[in-house]
């Protein structure tokens, strides 16, 4: 069975820096995809970015980016130019390409990112 | 347009009573889920229903019933609340996987129910 770690319970980083949140999963799988998700306080779930397994280029979106080993299934997400409104809970999520799964998500515990003025 | 709803926001309730929590979505998405956040953060899958038809049914107790009238709405009924089934509900929907940029998950605003 397929399982995501996140090593960190919680990070900080001052505003206007760079932060790297870590994610590792575990699979046996050659083609599935990698997300990273943005729970603030307001509880909203927002997909920050996604990855899928079989394209070797990282993803970006904006001051998002992400650091995908596939050989060490490693997913990091990097947050370029930290504002306060990047703070939240960050949540790696790993979902199979089988077209006959059951479409579920494994979800990592969570990596409570906190941004200092 | 609100994506994907969820009524009520917020639900406090005494033990023992029953509750729905209902869910709608305006994408044509096929699939939808409910997922419990507990204190912790950490996210449990709950259900999952492909186009009315049950396909991730996880070990939770039997008064969580899911009820899906057709694939826009998935309901979740709450029979003899207990306090442990205090925390916030998330309903989320997605369209039919496939080699599409828009699989992933849409959540909605969730629900925090509060037992005491």
């Amino acid at each position: 069975a397929q399982t995501v770690t996140q090593s960190q319970p919680e990070m900080s980083v001052q505003e206007a820096e760079t932060v790297t949140l870590s994610c590792t999963y575990d699979t046996s799988e050659s083609d599935y995809y990698l997300f990273w998700y943005k729970q603030p306080p307001s509880r909203q779930m927002i997909l920050v970015i996604r990855q899928e397994a079989y394209k070797q280029q990282n993803a970006t979106e904006n001051r998002f980016s992400v650091n995908f080993q596939k050989a060490a299934k490693s997913f990091s997400l990097k947050i370029s130019d930290s504002q306060l409104g990047d703070a939240a809970m960050y949540f790696c999520a790993y979902r199979t390409a089988e077209m006959d799964s059951n479409y579920q998500l494994i979800w990592g515990a969570g990596t409570k990112l906190i941004i200092k003025p | 347009d609100t994506a994907v709803s969820q009524t009520p926001k917020y639900l406090v309730t005494q033990m023992g009573n029953d509750k729905s929590i209902k869910c709608e979505q305006n994408l044509g998405h096929d699939t939808m889920y409910w997922y419990k956040q507990d204190s912790k953060k950490f996210l449990k899958i709950m259900f999952s229903y492909n186009n009315k038809e049950l396909i991730i049914n996880e070990t939770v107790p039997n008064r969580f019933s899911p009820k899906s009238p057709d694939k826009a709405h998935l309901n979740l009924h709450i029979n003899s609340l207990e306090l442990g089934d205090s925390a916030v509900y998330f309903c989320a929907s997605s369209p039919k996987p496939g080699r599409k940029l828009y699989y992933e998950q849409y959540f909605g605003p969730g629900t925090r129910l509060t037992v005491t």
